[in-house]
């Protein structure tokens, strides 16, 4: 079965730089979760979008921001990238019309800065 | 503020030992409980949801249940692969759309 598909797989950056993260849903998936996960820690979450619109928002930074666009692909944007934002950076999908709120998470997408 | 607490934090089984993972949860209307695997450097991987207590679901030797108050994950002679973190996590009707997650139980599985 199609899983959930991020990249790139690894990133890294220098301090002050900018990345972007793309995330694919399982298809007929219309709704998309972000989480970061530090080293050692449980994933927190960042932000979800459901059909293109901003569903819900957890602890992101200013400095991030995200859009799920008509393809129901998502990007999460990060700028002025500091030493903290190193992390494992998933994504997870649902598809609210079958009765059950499942997340099914993507292999991540390690970023590490430096 | 939705809580959950995992234990033990790691656990040490010889194979075949059978034992179970603890998941304590504080929310505001349960919407679901849910239950992952994660190896290292991976994404969680989907293993059971729960929606009300009394509620029981079994996979190979995986059996999760649920109480108002709580989560058990019962592994039935576990083997050297059922070896990773196992994370609960909560999603409560009101509050966010994301999981709360526990800190996990680290299992280890010795042949």
């Amino acid at each position: 079965a199609a899983g959930v598909i991020q990249s790139p797989r690894h990133l890294i950056k220098e301090k002050r730089e900018t990345a972007t993260l793309k995330c694919y849903p399982i298809p007929r998936h219309d709704t998309v979760y972000w989480y970061q996960q530090g080293p050692g820690q449980d994933p927190q979450f960042l932000i979800s979008f459901y059909e293109k619109m901003q569903s819900d928002k957890g602890s992101i930074p200013d400095r991030f921001s995200a859009q799920q666009f008509s393809d129901y692909h998502s990007e999460l944007n990060m700028s002025s990238l500091e030493l903290g934002d190193s992390a494992l950076y998933f994504c997870a999908s649902s598809s609210p019309v079958v009765r059950t709120d499942t997340q099914y998470f993507g292999p991540g997408t390690r970023l590490t800065v430096l | 503020e939705d809580q959950v607490t995992q234990s033990p934090e790691a656990l040490r089984l010889q194979e075949g030992e059978s034992s179970s993972l603890n998941c304590s949860y504080t929310v505001s209307g349960l919407r679901g409980l849910f239950w992952y695997r994660q190896d290292p450097g991976k994404g969680p991987e989907f293993l059971f949801t729960l929606y009300s207590a009394g509620e029981e679901k079994e996979k190979e030797r995986l059996k999760a249940t649920l109480t108002k108050k709580e989560s058990f994950l019962h592994i039935t002679a576990p083997k050297p692969e059922d070896s990773a973190t196992y994370l609960c996590a909560v999603q409560g009707w009101g509050g966010a759309d994301g999981l709360t997650f526990g800190k996990g139980t680290h299992l280890i599985i010795q042949p």
